[in-house]
């Protein structure tokens, strides 16, 4: 079984453009999650979607946005880049999001942003 | 949600048990304790999980003490593979998806 698969791997964006990332689960798989690393703030929470549902929002601005296609592929959008967006994003999966389930992550997108 | 308290790094020889602590004094009845890893520049991984009772897995084993206020994540027998960023994670029952990481254990496995 293939395991969580996102793209591009690495990205490179000028301030003020828009970005969006790609995420597809393992097959089954109906939750798909996003967080951001960053040597500064460590790895934190943005997003869940399941069922093309938004579940649980993280704590960060409208600038971020994601969304979750019928056969559990997610996208998230990151628009008007500011040079601090530079991170590694990363996207996991799950069956369902429930508590006693493990999250299967995948390689990330390493953005920087100019 | 439940907040953790690791120790910032640790060593261990290598062929040697690693164990690694947790304190986690908040955590309420619904709430499980994960633990994942991340070696540098990949995504994490999914290492064991519990909610009361111990567990133990290829990877690993976890004990939690019978107040669930701390757990321990305990490798038998460490490798140089394992040298890698360890979180303990506390999770409730419907945010699976949710998981808020702390700064982790960075544990050096050394020959």
């Amino acid at each position: 079984k293939a395991g969580v698969t996102q793209t591009p791997r690495y990205l490179i964006k000028t301030r003020g453009q828009q970005v969006t990332l790609s995420c597809s689960p393992i097959s089954g798989h109906r939750s798909v999650s996003w967080y951001q690393q960053t040597p500064g703030q460590g790895l934190q929470f943005l997003f869940e979607y399941f069922s093309e549902t938004q579940r649980n929002k993280g704590n960060f601005p409208g600038r971020f946005s994601g969304r979750q296609f019928s056969n559990s592929r997610s996208e998230m959008n990151v628009s008007t880049l500011e040079l601090g967006d530079s991170a590694l994003y990363l996207c996991a999966s799950s069956l369902a999001g429930r508590g006693n389930e493990k999250l299967f992550f995948g390689s990330g997108t390493q953005l920087s942003v100019l | 949600d439940a907040k953790t308290t690791q120790p910032t790094s640790m060593d261990c020889a290598e062929g040697r048990a690693a164990n690694l602590p947790c304190n986690h004094s908040t955590i309420s009845g619904n709430e499980y304790v994960y633990w994942y890893r991340q070696i540098h520049s990949q995504g994490p991984q999914y290492i064991i999980h519990g909610l009361k009772n111990n567990e133990t897995n290829e990877m690993a084993s976890l004990i939690i003490t019978e107040d669930r206020k701390s757990s321990t994540l305990i490798l038998p027998h460490a490798t140089l593979r394992d040298t890698a960023v360890y979180y303990c994670i506390v999770l409730k029952t419907n945010q699976g998806g949710k998981l808020i990481f702390g700064q982790g254990t960075e544990l050096s496995v050394k020959p």
